[in-house]
């Protein structure tokens, strides 16, 4: 089973739409929790920090379920400049202190 | 200027040739990552190093070797590239436990192809 799982999309919505990303993951004792932007054949960049209380920055939001082992982004009112793969990552406390990283959504935003 | 720089950003290299990719860092982090990338397989660790004495094996770590020759510096070695090898390659620090975060910081990559 695959420590980090999410949905490949591809999402393509219209400019101005609410889309949600989501994400599990197995290990239970994992203690952070990303959301990282890559656009095409660049490097991923931490757009932001998941918390158990979520939380906000502009137009994006994140969540974290514990107990469902579960993360979400929802991104409000999109951008072209949204086009993206966003890429689930969650840290666990091994001996590389490691982030796994899901496969990624590719978000296509249209004119 | 960028924190985390990766040389040659792009390559193309013939089967059984040996290859260095080679990463360096300006952010005075003591931990350093090499991952690849493969469409619909996400990043997949193959070596880290919390500092120049400390080497360890990740995920993917057979065929190839690494040299962390400073602090700032980080080294993979493709001894003996093979075509399944070709794939994108990124180098990634991280400042934990310093700063009690896992987030790591990504070089641009490196495009391997193995003819």
């Amino acid at each position: 089973r695959k420590e980090v799982e999410q949905d490949p999309g591809p999402f393509n919505v219209p400019e101005g739409a609410t889309v949600a990303f989501n994400c599990t993951y197995s290990n239970s004792a994992s203690q952070s929790f990303f959301w990282y932007r890559q656009d095409c054949r660049k490097e991923p960049k931490l757009l932001m920090s998941v918390y158990s209380s979520g939380n906000e920055d502009g137009r994006f939001t994140a969540q974290l379920n514990r107990a469902s082992q579960y993360i979400s982004l929802l991104i409000r009112d999109s951008k072209l400049s949204d086009s993206a793969t966003y890429l689930c990552v969650v840290g666990t406390q091994t001996g590389a202190n490691n982030l796994f990283f899901g496969t990624g959504t590719r978000l296509t935003v249209i004119p | 200027d960028a924190d985390v720089t990766q040389t040659p950003r792009n390559r193309i290299t013939k089967t059984g040739k040996r290859i260095m990719l080679e990463c360096s860092q300006t952010k005075g982090h003591d931990r350093m990552y090499w991952y690849r990338q493969d469409p619909g397989l996400g990043l997949r660790l193959i070596y880290y190093s919390f500092d120049v004495k400390d080497i360890n094996k990740g995920e993917i770590s057979d065929g190839y070797s690494v040299s962390r020759q400073a602090q700032a510096k980080f080294s993979l070695s493709l001894e003996s590239a093979i075509p399944n090898q070709t794939a994108l390659y990124f180098c990634a620090t991280s400042d934990f436990p310093k700063t009690g975060t896992y987030e790591q910081y990504f070089g641009p990559g490196t495009r391997l192809t193995v003819t």
